[in-house]
């Protein structure tokens, strides 16, 4: 069964200081991974996707994902944090043909001044 | 529009009432979506519609929902005699794509409320 963990319910970082949300899949076969935000009492953006090629995706607003083969993760990272940075983050996956997107339960992140 | 629209926002119902909300895809999108998603909790897929396939519905939770997109564009998803467990924001999301590769374009939600 296709899967999406994301171990952290909560991520605090300093603004300055490099983040990272954490999140890894189990899928049968070749999966497409994605990362969107959601920013307090908005709906949910689109900020970058693994399909395939490079395994460092780079997406908006700094962002950036390492895709893991051999650890089936897909992390999001951003070199240096920004208080408007803090927003509750998802990652998602599909696998192959499988029209349906695994969502993860979100992570909180917040950015601290 | 320029992007994906909702509506009501908000809506504040009483329990037993039947509620419509509307969702205006992005133009030229075949791909809608509805998810549902309570307060701390991740996206809950509810139904899928792509193009004139029939559509996904294995993730409607009850016989009380129901959803229709006529015409390819607008969808309605209805939820009858309501609950007080059916209070959570409704997203509705639209895509362009068909391999499946592509992201979703989400609307800002509407929030219902059960009393």
């Amino acid at each position: 069964a296709q899967s999406v963990a994301q171990p952290e319910d909560q991520v605090n970082v300093a603004e300055g200081n490099p983040l990272t949300v954490k999140c890894t899949y189990s899928v049968s076969g070749n999966p497409y991974l994605f990362w969107y935000v959601q920013y307090p009492n908005r709906g949910l953006q689109f900020l970058l996707k693994y399909i395939t090629g490079d395994n460092l995706v780079k997406g908006s607003y700094g962002f950036e994902a390492e895709f893991n083969k051999s650890q089936t993760s897909f992390h999001l990272k951003k070199p240096s944090a920004l208080v408007s940075d803090s927003a509750l983050y998802f990652c998602a996956v599909r696998a192959g043909n499988n029209r349906k997107l695994i969502w993860g339960l979100g992570t909180s992140l917040a950015v601290n001044p | 529009g320029a992007g994906v629209s909702q509506s009501p926002s908000n809506k504040v119902t009483e329990k037993g009432k039947d509620v419509e909300l509307r969702c205006d895809p992005i133009s030229g999108h075949t791909a809608l979506y509805w998810y549902r998603q309570s307060l701390g909790q991740g996206l809950e897929f509810l139904i899928y519609f792509q193009g004139n396939s029939a559509p996904d519905k294995s993730g409607l939770p009850s016989d009380r929902f129901s959803a229709e997109r006529t015409g390819g564009s607008v969808s309605t998803l209805t939820i009858q005699r309501t609950q007080q467990e059916d209070s959570a924001v409704y997203l509705c999301a639209s895509s362009l794509d068909r391999t499946n590769t592509g992201e979703l374009f989400f609307g800002e939600g509407s929030r219902l409320t059960v009393l």
